[in-house]
């Protein structure tokens, strides 16, 4: 199947700064991917729609100016937290489409984000 | 308004014994993706069911697609300690630019 890694695996951070986090598609140009959260023992919630060459499509109660979603290229996106508090420490998942398949998406490992 | 109904929530059977995990919808879905996810990594595919009424088998797993395309069951066989985790259904709709629809997903463990 498809590959997509993530960068970092995980990350810790003071209160108050900034960590990116890159989704990479390996072996596939995505035009589109995802970026999820996931709180431990819950599924996956999902938080943003990225698009190539245009602006992310953010769902609702995320927010755009705190999570910044950028996607210059076919095969990677970056999820930005900005000034990053403790309640944003979370399990950050992204995903993308493989053209070539029946609508299916492959997940990225994760990055375990802890903000101290 | 959960879109994908899974149950049960959370399993815990011994090695050995068989197991089905059901997904549930009112809705149609163009396709349903079922993942398994272990703790602190990324949800990995297992299989995508496309058709009214499919059925996939992989292993020990046997996967079904409702002949409405509404729901689907994970049926595990004599199952083992290394199918322990998070089960996800996932279903698909019109395009595959947008998201996946996620039930709240099943909780396996199998103690041997």
């Amino acid at each position: 199947g498809a590959v997509v890694s993530q960068h970092p695996s995980w990350v810790i951070c003071k209160s108050g700064t900034s960590v990116k986090i890159e989704c990479r598609s390996l072996d596939f140009q995505a035009t589109t991917m995802f970026w999820y959260r996931q709180f431990p023992k819950q599924s996956l919630m999902l938080m943003a729609t990225s698009n190539e060459g245009s602006k992310a499509t953010y769902e609702q109660g995320v927010e755009k100016d705190k999570f910044l979603i950028n996607h210059a290229s076919l095969t990677l996106s970056t999820l930005t937290v900005t000034s990053a508090h403790p309640e944003d420490s979370s399990f950050y998942i992204c995903s993308a489409r493989d053209p070539g398949g029946a609508y299916e998406q492959y997940f990225g490992p994760g990055t375990r984000l802890t903000v101290t | 308004t959960q879109l994908l109904e899974q149950s049960p929530q959370f399993l815990s059977i011994q090695e050995g014994e068989n197991l089905t995990v059901y997904c549930n919808s009112s809705s149609v879905f163009s396709s349903l993706q079922w993942y398994r996810q272990e703790p602190g990594e990324g949800p990995v595919l297992l299989v995508t069911v496309v058709t009214g009424g499919e059925v996939k088998k992989l292993k020990r797993l046997t996967f079904q697609f409702g002949d409405a395309r509404k729901d689907s069951s994970l049926h595990i066989t004599a199952a083992q300690t290394g199918d322990t985790g998070l089960y996800l259904c996932a279903g698909s709709r019109n395009s595959g630019n947008t998201p996946l629809v996620f039930g709240k997903g099943t909780r396996l463990s199998v103690i041997a």
